[in-house]
């Protein structure tokens, strides 16, 4: 469903801290969940997606878990840099047809 | 150079006056989508294509059409613009059997 929030969530980081980002999705049927970086300006940006049969999955500084019991995906930031900065989104997919549901975004500020 | 094109970036328009804004991308993607974003409000899928002359409504297509006549190409038609499509559109495209998508710059829309 829509969420009609008009803030949106902030986190702040000193530099070289680790982040962790949270989301919460709504469709069990849901089968794949993509995490999106957008920064000041640009078009969003993929960070990296999971498989609704996998609970954790790794890239270069970044960890997506998965907790399909109650609906809730993380994205954690390794040693979280100033170019880290932007709003994060996670993005969900049924697999039928090509439909997708973002989340309202957290922001991200790293402290230097 | 691999990019999603979108064109204009920026568009001031009165109400009822039709518009199309345009799409454009290079890297042979079958699958294309467009989005709006809102603050407070995520990303919001208004339509999307999976092949040349294939389109399915997103999650908000009232007031909008969209034409996938070739595969580099899915403009997005206003055929008589609201206030309340005042909004920030994103265009992105991705591979078949891929959630990675790529977004293109934006084109922000004020409809008065």
């Amino acid at each position: 469903g829509e969420n009609v929030g008009l803030h949106l969530p902030t986190l702040s980081v000193q530099e070289g801290d680790n982040s962790i980002i949270n989301c919460a999705y709504s469709n069990s049927a849901s089968d794949y969940f993509i995490w999106y970086k957008q920064e000041s300006g640009k078009g969003p940006q993929f960070i990296i997606d999971i498989r609704s049969n996998m609970d954790k999955r790794q890239g270069q500084r970044v960890t997506v878990l998965l907790n399909k019991t109650v609906k809730h995906l993380s994205l954690q930031i390794a040693a979280t840099q100033p170019g880290d900065s932007a709003v994060y989104f996670c993005a969900e997919n049924s697999n039928t047809g090509n439909q997708f549901y973002f989340g309202t975004g957290t922001s991200l500020t790293v402290i230097p | 150079e691999a990019q999603v094109t979108q064109n204009p970036r920026y568009l001031i328009t009165v109400t009822g006056k039709k518009l199309t804004v345009t799409c454009s991308q290079n890297m042979n993607h079958e699958y294309m989508s467009w989005y709006r974003q809102d603050p407070g409000l995520g990303l919001r899928q208004i339509y999307y294509s999976m092949n040349v002359e294939v389109t399915d409504k997103g999650d908000v297509p009232e007031g909008y059409k969209v034409s996938r006549k070739e595969k580099r190409n899915f403009p997005l038609i206003l055929e008589s613009p609201s206030p309340n499509q005042t909004s920030l559109y994103f265009c992105a495209s991705q591979l078949v059997g891929s959630y990675e998508q790529y977004f293109g710059p934006g084109t922000r829309l004020t409809v008065t």
